[in-house]
């Protein structure tokens, strides 16, 4: 059974701390990719990684930045979280262009 | 401006009806349409998707129409089950960036016993 788990269901940081998002698949897919989630908005792209160590802005990259030294993780970080950032963050992988596989979700809470 | 629209938050169908979703596009560079099924604390999992080239794209229950002329994409299923009930996402993908996904706000369906 295909996996993509997150490292948390539910996070709660406060503002400015630095935060890290851990995501881990077990397909050895070579695409995965960062959303998160707004009511009335779907789910936007913040990041997409195409293989090692390689990485592309999606639509809103702004805030955050990406880490993937596996293959099998992909890492969001939140440099300096901010209460615009409490979201539902999905991490997702594919051996396709669009993403196949989600993960479960991160619900953030910045305070 | 969103460039995937579903312009129904919600939707009620009785079990063993057809339930129809809809979803609208703005930009006439998508090529590839993609519909997701999310339940309550899960992640969006893949369930049907559409080349610009085909007008109808069938699976089991799940059929997808595209009109192009229209920007208009819509997801049959037939008939409804109760484990239907979800949200489902459109999503839609460009010729010149095929790994960046707009995805539509979501409609959720509830499937009446």
């Amino acid at each position: 059974d295909v996996k993509v788990t997150q490292s948390s269901r539910y996070l709660v940081k406060r503002t400015g701390e630095k935060v890290f998002l851990e995501c881990v698949q077990d397909m050895d897919h070579e695409n995965m990719f960062w959303y998160r989630q707004d009511p009335g908005l779907g789910l936007r792209l913040i990041y997409f990684s195409y293989d090692v160590k390689m990485k592309e802005k999606g639509d809103i990259p702004e805030g955050y930045s990406v880490s993937r030294e596996k293959k099998e993780r992909f890492s969001l970080i939140l440099e300096s979280a901010s209460t615009n950032q409490t979201s539902m963050y999905l991490c997702a992988s594919s051996d396709l262009g669009h993403p196949g596989y989600f993960g479960p979700g991160t619900r953030l809470t910045v305070t | 401006d969103q460039q995937v629209k579903q312009n129904s938050p919600s939707l009620s169908v009785q079990e063993g009806r057809i339930s129809i979703l809809n979803c609208d596009y703005t930009n006439s560079m998508f090529d590839y349409f993609l519909w997701y099924k999310k339940y309550p604390a899960e992640g969006p999992t893949f369930l049907i998707s559409i080349s610009s080239i085909k007008d109808k794209n069938e699976d089991g229950r799940f059929t997808v129409f595209l009109n192009k002329s229209a920007k208009h994409l819509s997801l049959h299923i037939v008939p409804s089950q109760p484990g239907d009930s979800a949200v489902y996402f459109c999503a839609a993908r460009m010729k010149t960036s095929y790994d960046k996904v707009i995805f539509g706000p979501g409609t959720s369906l509830s499937v009446i016993p």
